[in-house]
């Protein structure tokens, strides 16, 4: 069982205000993703991290920004929210669970983001 | 340009019945392909994978199929039961040159009907 947490699972925001999403995992997962999804759409990539003081944009472009000062922690933060920013954001967090190598991705219970 | 597809975006199952959930890919480069199932609220959770060297993978209840050359997985549930009621996502990875980004399909909504 995979032990990821992500607060607050529900925010609504008013327009310009500054936002940190926060992300946790237990599992001393070196590799952490922040991934974005709209109702009825995939989940798309927007930033991740391979360890400590590592990130990197994913595949989709995103105003938000983040940082990994430790291993466990991987907060997204938005400096000033916009409603086009309304979306539900998940965290992942992986290891090389499987006998055939490839990463498993754990994701946390997600944050829905409403932004007026 | 989307490379994981799941053209149904929604299906319907009588409960012992074999549900059967489509996705197709575009990039030849993926290697290794997973099925991930979410409920409302929660963050997707791996359900089974399976490697572009194999053609069938077995867990359980659930079978994923590999059709390299039609560039088409399935997943099989039997018997399908209603805590299956979830959203299913397909997902595909590139494992060569440590890129290990999972692409996603855009779901589909299971509903079993008891």
């Amino acid at each position: 069982e995979a032990d990821i947490y992500q607060t607050p699972r529900y925010l609504v925001i008013g327009t310009g205000k500054k936002i940190t999403l926060e992300c946790s995992q237990t599992m001393g997962h070196d590799k952490m993703y922040w991934y974005q999804q709209d109702p009825g759409m995939e989940l798309h990539l927007i930033h991740y991290s391979y360890g400590v003081n590592s990130t990197e944009k994913g595949d989709l472009s995103s105003e938000s920004t983040v940082s990994r000062i430790r291993t466990e922690h991987f907060p997204l933060t938005l400096e000033s929210a916009r409603p086009s920013h309304t979306s539900q954001y998940l965290c992942a967090s992986s290891d090389m669970g499987l006998a055939e190598g490839i990463d498993t991705q754990y994701f946390g219970p997600g944050t829905r983001l409403t932004v007026l | 340009d989307q490379q994981v597809k799941q053209n149904s975006p929604s299906l319907s199952v009588q409960e012992g019945r074999i549900s059967i959930l489509n996705c197709d890919y575009t990039n030849s480069m993926f290697d290794y392909f997973l099925w991930y199932k979410k409920y409302p609220a929660e963050g997707p959770t791996f359900l089974i994978s399976i490697s572009s060297i194999k053609d069938k993978n077995e867990d359980g209840r659930f079978t994923v199929f590999l059709n390299k050359s039609a560039k088409h997985l399935s997943l099989h549930i039997v018997p399908s039961q209603p805590g299956d009621s979830a959203v299913y996502f397909c997902a595909a990875i590139t494992s060569a040159g440590g890129n290990e980004k999972l692409t996603f399909g855009t779901g589909t909504r299971l509903t079993i009907i008891p």
